[in-house]
């Protein structure tokens, strides 16, 4: 019963590092999201994808790449890591209908120093 | 600017009272979702609506969508410490995004 798994769950990054949230879903949804979580700010959109191939940017896109490479994966990259990267990461899935629900991962949590 | 506003930003109640907590617009909606998200965990959808006016009950929370379409509100009857939580409302714009408000933190004490 896993739904939606994200990898790393912690990270502390130095300025200038790279890497990869790994998104992963089970219910063979076509939409997924990356949105970012910060203190009084609610969750912000980074990019999001609504099929294998395919993918668009949300409200706040610098500084991130992704990939959907697969159906059940969703890569968060971030090339050059900066302190304001410092937040909680969440991935969601959607089946894709207009009013679809989202299914959250845990989160994962990173910190760039 | 928000596309979503949500007051209060926080509220902090005695167990047992009744509260309400707003999700508004200036935008037209053709449906509005409300999650809850405790701490450490992803949101978890509550309720979706979809036609203005449109009210729907989950136990002890009553949702309502705006006439227009353009607000929310939630309520709460007898607040528990099992309700304490971040309460958000989502809408989906066009292109698929999925854009939340900034939230409402609700802290019920015993």
């Amino acid at each position: 019963n896993a739904g939606v798994t994200q990898t790393p769950k912690f990270r502390v990054l130095k300025t200038g590092q790279s890497m990869t949230l790994l998104c992963a879903q089970d219910m063979n949804h076509e939409y997924m999201y990356w949105y970012r979580q910060d203190p009084g700010m609610g969750l912000r959109l980074i990019h999001y994808s609504v099929g294998e191939g395919t993918t668009a940017k949300g409200e706040v896109p610098d500084g991130y790449n992704v990939s959907r490479l697969k159906k059940q994966n969703f890569l968060l990259g971030l090339e050059s890591a900066a302190p304001s990267q410092t937040s909680v990461y969440f991935c969601a899935s959607s089946p894709g209908q207009s009013t679809g629900e989202l299914f959250f991962g845990e989160g994962s949590r990173l910190t760039v120093l | 600017t928000q596309l979503l506003e949500q007051s209060p930003q926080f509220l902090s109640i005695q167990e047992g009272e009744n509260l309400t907590v707003y999700c508004n617009s200036s935008s037209v909606f053709s449906s509005l979702q409300w999650y809850r998200q405790e701490p450490g965990e992803g949101p978890v959808l509550l309720v979706t609506v979809v036609t203005g006016g449109e009210v729907k009950k989950l136990k002890r929370l009553t949702f309502q969508f705006g006439d227009a379409r353009k607000d929310s509100s939630l309520h709460i009857t007898a607040a528990q410490p099992g309700d304490t939580g971040l309460y958000l409302c989502a809408v989906r714009t066009g292109g698929f995004k999925t854009i939340f408000g900034a939230g409402t933190r609700l802290f019920v004490k015993a």
